[in-house]
C-alpha cells in the first residue's frame, strides 16, 4: 500500500496569506496525485487532479506542483471560503488519501 | 441538477451486512464515461476508498476489503449499491458515493453528502 503523508496536519493563516500544503508518498507515484477540499459537514470537493490540472470552477489561486514522491498545494491569497480541510489522494495504485491538513483562521 | 445521494440504515449490528444505495440525478449511470465509487471516512479519521463499478460490469475493490465487498448497479433506477458483509465496529464511518471520470488519473469529481453508518449491537 502507498502511504500518503501530509504536512502540516493543521495550519493557521490569515486572509490574504499565501499557504502551501505538502503531501509525500511512500513511493513514487509519478503524477497520479489529486487534491480535495472538505468543509465541516460537507462532502469533499475536487480541486486539482493529475498534480496541477484545476478542476472546473476552481479558482486560479489554487495551484499544484510536484512529481515522484513530493507534491504541494498552494493557495496564493487565502479567501474566507478557503478555510477547510485539504486532502491529497494518490491513484498510482489502490487509491489512498493523506490524513488531511486543517486550515484555520489565525 | 447533478447530484448523488446516499441512503441506507444508519445502524447495523456486528457480523451483519451493511447495505447502501446511491441515487444519481442529473446524470446517467449508464454512461460509459464514468465509474461509480464508494469511499468512507471513520469518525475523526481520513478517507478510505472502498471500490468502484462501471456500467459494463467491471468492478475494482480495495484489496483490504475485497473479501467482504459487493457492488452493483441498477440502471433502471439510476442507482448503484454497496454491500459490506461481516461488519465490525471498525466499519463505523461516514460513507460517500462518488463519480469517477474515465481517466488514467483516478479522481472523484462529484460526491454525495455522505451517510453515517454505525455498527453497534
Amino acid at each position: 500500500d502507498i502511504q500518503m503523508t501530509q504536512s502540516p496536519s493543521s495550519l493557521s493563516a490569515s486572509v490574504g496569506d499565501r499557504v502551501t500544503i505538502t503531501c509525500r508518498a511512500s513511493q513514487s507515484i509519478s503524477e497520479y496525485l489529486n487534491w480535495y477540499q472538505q468543509k465541516p459537514g460537507k462532502a469533499p470537493k475536487l480541486l486539482i487532479f493529475a498534480v496541477a490540472s484545476l478542476h472546473s470552477g476552481v479558482p486560479s489561486r489554487f495551484s499544484g506542483r510536484g512529481s515522484g514522491t513530493d507534491f504541494t498545494l498552494t493557495i496564493s491569497s487565502l479567501q474566507p471560503e478557503d478555510f477547510a480541510t485539504y486532502y491529497c489522494q494518490q491513484s498510482y495504485s489502490t487509491p489512498s488519501f493523506g490524513q488531511g491538513t486543517k486550515l484555520e483562521i489565525k | 441538477q447533478l447530484q448523488l445521494q446516499e441512503s441506507g440504515p444508519g445502524l447495523v449490528k456486528p457480523s451483519e451486512t451493511l447495505s447502501l444505495t446511491c441515487s444519481v440525478s442529473g446524470a446517467s449511470i449508464s454512461s460509459s464515461s464514468y465509474y461509480w465509487d464508494w469511499i468512507r471516512q471513520p469518525p475523526g479519521q481520513g478517507l478510505e476508498w472502498l471500490g468502484s463499478i462501471h456500467v459494463r460490469g467491471s468492478t475494482d475493490y480495495n484489496p483490504s476489503l475485497k473479501s467482504r465487498l459487493i457492488m452493483s448497479l441498477d440502471t433502471s433506477k439510476n442507482q448503484f449499491s454497496v454491500r459490506l458483509t461481516s461488519v465490525t465496529a471498525a466499519d463505523t464511518a461516514l460513507y460517500y458515493c462518488a463519480r469517477r471520470p474515465m481517466s488514467d488519473f483516478w479522481y472523484f469529481d462529484l460526491w454525495g453528502r455522505g451517510t453515517l453508518v454505525t455498527v453497534s449491537s
